[in-house]
């Protein structure tokens, strides 16, 4: 089973800021397929992600996804309000299980 | 418009079962993988079951013999029944769409259904 871990577990930002969150995976994603999601208090999940940097539909450009292997970062290039929330990578690289990592805060300084 | 809607949460007893639904409509049902995901109160993400458009079923060891997902197309309907609960299976539980057949991501989920296994 592929573990992924997380970092920072919070992040203190201020509107206007870029953000960087890191996932590291025990093993090498196959395909890199990863993907990112946010959720906020009281909402489900939402897709942000996937292949390791191709946004879903309707995600803004201010949203990046990169890396390969076992390294992979999200960027917010510049915060907004509604970004502040909490963000959790995903692998599924063929079989199962599929795993996340244990997510990140990201929150208003 | 995708919507999945869960029901069947709600409190058991150590030991007991409980079989939770999710009814899908805005897409076409039988041409999907399905998944459930389980959230445990205010932390992280545990993938719990998944079944293919052939209906081939896939668990981690946590529920592997404890839980069966099984789908009626013809209803766009999505089960999991679950048996041998314990406290640690105390979470909300979501049904969660596959983006596309093979390996890929999960781009629609439901609002979940919360199940609480106390005595």
């Amino acid at each position: 089973e592929i573990v992924l871990t997380q970092s920072p577990g919070t992040l203190s930002l201020s509107p206007g800021e870029r953000a960087t969150l890191s996932c590291r995976a025990s093993q090498g994603v196959r395909s890199n397929f990863l993907a990112w999601y946010q959720q906020k208090p009281g909402q489900s999940p939402r897709l942000l992600i996937h292949d390791a940097f191709i946004r879903a539909t309707g995600i803004p450009d201010r949203f990046s996804g990169s890396g390969s292997g076992t390294d992979f970062t999200l960027t917010i290039s510049r915060l907004e309000p509604e970004d502040f929330a909490v963000y959790y990578c995903q692998q599924y690289g063929g079989s199962p299980p599929y795993t996340f990592g244990q997510g990140t805060k990201l929150e208003i300084k | 418009e995708v919507q999945l809607v869960e029901s069947g949460g709600g409190l058991v007893q150590p030991g007991g079962s409980l079989r939770l639904s999710c009814v899908a409509s805005g897409f076409t049902f039988s041409t999907y993988d399905m998944h459930w995901v389980r959230q445990y109160t205010g932390k992280g993400l545990e993938w719990v079951s998944a079944i293919d458009t052939a209906g081939r079923t896939y668990y981690p060891d946590s529920v592997k013999g404890r839980f069966t997902i099984s789908r009626e197309n013809a209803k766009n309907s999505l089960f999991l029944q679950m048996n041998s609960l314990t406290a640690g299976d105390t979470a909300v539980y979501y049904c969660v769409r596959e983006k596309d057949i093979g390996d890929d991501a999960f781009d629609f989920w439901g609002q979940g259904t919360m199940v609480t296994v106390s005595s």
